[in-house]
């Protein structure tokens, strides 16, 4: 059974930092791209990053890059989104989700149950 | 950014109705666009992918259509399981873009 099972969000001041993980299990992680989405609160989901499956590749959301940084450690079946600079806007639950491409259809099949980023003073 | 807009923002809806959800693309997209089901709480759930493929385990009361631009979900006969909110999203860009999300709510 494809399990991913995010951790690490939490209370952190603005300008602060934290480092979301995603435990993935029940599939082969080293095959697949993954991403992170978002969601603040009352509003719809927005994706944040991807990462192809030996890590070679990353893409962001043009709103943070510089500020976010997606890795993957593909010996451990972890997903990381290490976020500085943290702003009240970024307050969300995130989630990683799974990434099924195919010759014709990319979509994101499995997903997290999301951890709760807050940012407040 | 490919900018998805989808249409309407909620909907309020009784049991055995059909519904439809329009979700439109800022430039074409071929067919890779995907719907997702979110009750509160919970995370998204995949619907349909590649515009019109059903996902495995969703019922048939489900269908998508659509290519380029322009796509739409159906739900045939709303049943109580299916009051959620509904999110477009585009996957022909490495970047992917969601819709705001359609909440579906019982009239």
């Amino acid at each position: 059974e494809v399990q991913l099972v995010e951790s690490g969000g939490g209370l952190v001041q603005p300008g602060g930092s934290l480092r979301l993980s995603c435990a993935a299990s029940g599939f082969t992680f080293s095959s697949y791209w993954m991403s992170w989405v978002r969601q603040a609160p009352g509003k719809g989901l927005e994706w944040v990053a991807n990462i192809k499956e030996d890590g070679s590749e990353k893409y962001y959301m043009d709103s943070e890059k510089g500020r976010f940084t997606i890795s993957r450690d593909n010996a451990k079946n972890l997903l990381y989104l290490q976020m500085n600079s943290l702003r009240a806007e970024d307050t969300a639950v995130y989630y990683c989700a799974r990434d099924f491409w195919s010759g014709d259809s990319d979509h994101f099949d499995y997903w997290g149950q999301g951890t709760l980023v807050t940012v407040s003073s | 950014d490919i900018q998805m807009t989808q249409s309407p923002s909620s909907l309020s809806a009784s049991v055995g109705d059909r519904v439809t959800i329009t979700c439109r693309a800022s430039q074409h997209i071929n067919n890779f666009l995907n719907w997702y089901q979110q009750k509160p709480g919970k995370a998204p759930k995949l619907l349909i992918y590649a515009a019109s493929t059903l996902n495995r385990g969703v019922p048939s009361r489900f269908s998508g259509r659509g290519s380029g631009t322009d796509f739409a979900l159906t739900i045939r006969s709303l049943q109580p399981e299916d009051f959620a909110t509904y999110s477009c999203q585009q996957s022909y860009s490495i970047r992917a873009t969601f819709g705001g999300g359609t909440k579906v709510e019982i009239k």
